[in-house]
């Protein structure tokens, strides 16, 4: 089974902290992602990579920065963060893109965030 | 910009009744996917949907893919509550361009 794990589970964090989200999976996937889940907004894709050291900028990518340095491990970064960045971030990973999307995507349990 | 619409938003149905929940993009779509969430947990794969016209079926859920490829849908038939959930899908238009609907929460009533 693939796993797909992040570093918290809740997180509480003051305005203008720095603050770093891990994702970890365990099966050698090429493409990870990263969403915030709000209510009545569905998922919203932050930023993707889809190998070591790439990375794209999904829809909602500003306030935030990714990190992808081993394959494995893929971290979104809050540089500054804010209230209206209060949210839950969704991590997800699959293996393969298809017609131009992701293949079957597994996800995390999800960071809950509150930004005081 | 590109838009996935889903609706109802909320629906409530009693055990046993049928549910329907429909995906609408704004433009045309290479491939569909539905997702179901559970209260507290996390989307999980259901389907993914590639040609016009596709239907596909998974036990009492049916899953259909639009013609013109812009709209889908999800069809459960008699109702569980082990369906209770938000049913997500996600769609991909162009390349690198995949986004999600907004869901559908349903609610199952015993």
């Amino acid at each position: 089974d693939v796993k797909v794990t992040q570093s918290s589970r809740y997180l509480v964090k003051r305005t203008g902290e720095k603050v770093f989200l891990e994702c970890v999976q365990d099966m050698d996937h090429e493409n990870m992602f990263w969403y915030r889940q709000d209510p009545g907004l569905g998922l919203r894709l932050i930023y993707f990579s889809y190998d070591v050291k790439m990375k794209e900028k999904g829809d909602i990518p500003e306030g935030y920065s990714v990190s992808r340095e081993k394959k494995e491990r893929f971290s979104l970064i809050l540089e500054s963060a804010s209230t209206n960045q209060t949210s839950m971030y969704l991590c997800a990973s699959s293996l393969y893109w298809v017609a131009g999307g992701p293949e079957t995507q597994y996800f995390g349990p999800g960071t809950r965030l509150l930004v005081l | 910009g590109q838009q996935v619409m889903q609706i109802p938003q909320y629906q409530h149905v009693q055990e046993g009744e049928d549910f329907t929940t429909y995906c609408n993009s704004s433009t045309t779509l290479s491939n569909i996917q539905w997702y179901k969430q559970r209260p507290g947990g996390h989307p999980v794969f259901l389907i993914q949907l590639v040609k016009s016209g596709e239907v596909k079926k998974q036990k009492r859920l049916t899953f259909q893919f639009g013609e013109a490829k812009k709209n889908s849908s999800l069809h459960i038939t008699a109702t569980q509550t082990t369906d209770v959930g938000t049913y997500f899908c996600a769609g991909t238009s162009g390349t690198y361009k995949y986004i999600f609907g907004t869901g559908t929460r349903l609610k199952v009533l015993a």
